[in-house]
C-alpha cells in the first residue's frame, strides 16, 4: 500500500508548455505540502494546505497553482514552463510540526 | 528569517569509519527531525528527539539533541555503503512548516 503517491514520476517537456502533477495520500493525514528539490538537493516548501486550505504559499511564481480537492489530494499545476523550473517535484504529508511522509518525487525537465 | 543551518555539506568516508552530521537552528525548536533521502529516492523519515538533551540510538546511528533544543547531531558508527545518501534535518517553524537544513551528502568507499 503505498502511502503518498505521485505521478508522473518522470516528465519531459517544452519550455513553454503547462503541465500538472497529481499526488494523493492514504494515511488520514490533515495537511499535505509541495516541495521543490534543486541540482544541490535543497528541499524547498512551494505549498501547504491543511484541510484543503492554502495555508503556506511561499515566494512561488504564480505560474504554480496548487488545488486539492479533498485532504487526501493535491495537485500542482504549472503553467507557462520555463528552464528553471527543472527540479525534483516532492509532494508529503503529515500533521503539522510532525514527521512527514514523502512521495517518489516527480523528475521534471525542461527541454 | 528563521533557519536551520547543517555541516558538513559533503562527507567521503572509508568503510567502517565514523561520520557525523551536525545541524544548527536560529530559534528554539519543539522537536528535530532526521530523514534520509538514497540517491534517486526520496526523504524517508528516520526519527524524531523533543526533549532536551534527548539521545536515541537506531543500531549504529546516534542522534541527540541538544540542550538548550537549537542544535543536534547524528552519528553514524563504522559506517557501511548501505549508509550512502543524502541525511537532512530538520524542525518545525513558527508558520507551520517545517525548515529543512541543506543536508549532508554521505559518501562511503568499500
Amino acid at each position: 500500500d503505498t502511502a503518498v503517491s505521485q505521478t508522473p514520476k518522470y516528465l519531459v517537456t517544452q519550455m513553454g508548455n503547462d503541465k500538472s502533477i497529481k499526488c494523493e495520500q492514504n494515511l488520514g493525514h490533515d495537511t499535505m505540502y509541495w516541495y521543490k528539490q534543486d541540482s544541490k538537493k535543497f528541499l524547498k516548501i512551494m505549498f501547504s494546505y491543511n484541510n484543503k486550505e492554502l495555508i503556506i504559499n511561499e515566494t512561488v511564481p504564480n505560474r504554480f497553482s496548487p488545488k486539492s480537492p479533498d485532504k487526501a489530494h493535491l495537485n500542482l499545476h504549472i503553467n507557462s514552463l520555463e528552464l528553471g523550473d527543472s527540479a525534483v517535484y516532492f509532494c508529503a504529508s503529515g500533521q503539522i510540526n510532525q514527521p512527514q511522509h514523502f512521495g517518489d518525487g516527480t523528475r521534471l525537465s525542461i527541454l | 528569517g528563521q533557519q536551520v543551518m547543517q555541516i558538513p555539506q559533503y562527507q567521503h568516508v572509508q568503510e567502517g569509519e565514523d561520520f557525523t552530521t551536525y545541524c544548527n537552528s536560529s530559534t528554539t525548536l519543539s522537536n528535530i527531525q532526521w530523514y534520509k533521502q538514497r540517491p534517486g529516492g526520496h526523504p524517508v523519515f528516520l526519527i524524531q528527539l523533543v526533549k532536551s538533551g534527548e539521545v536515541k540510538k537506531q543500531k549504529r546511528l546516534t542522534f541527540q539533541f541538544g540542550e538548550a533544543k537549537k542544535n543536534s547531531s547524528l552519528h553514524i558508527t563504522a559506517t557501511q555503503t548501505t549508509d550512502v545518501g543524502t541525511y537532512f534535518c530538520a524542525g518545525p517553524g513558527n508558520t507551520g512548516k517545517l525548515i529543512f537544513g541543506q543536508g549532508t551528502t554521505l559518501q562511503v568507499k568499500p
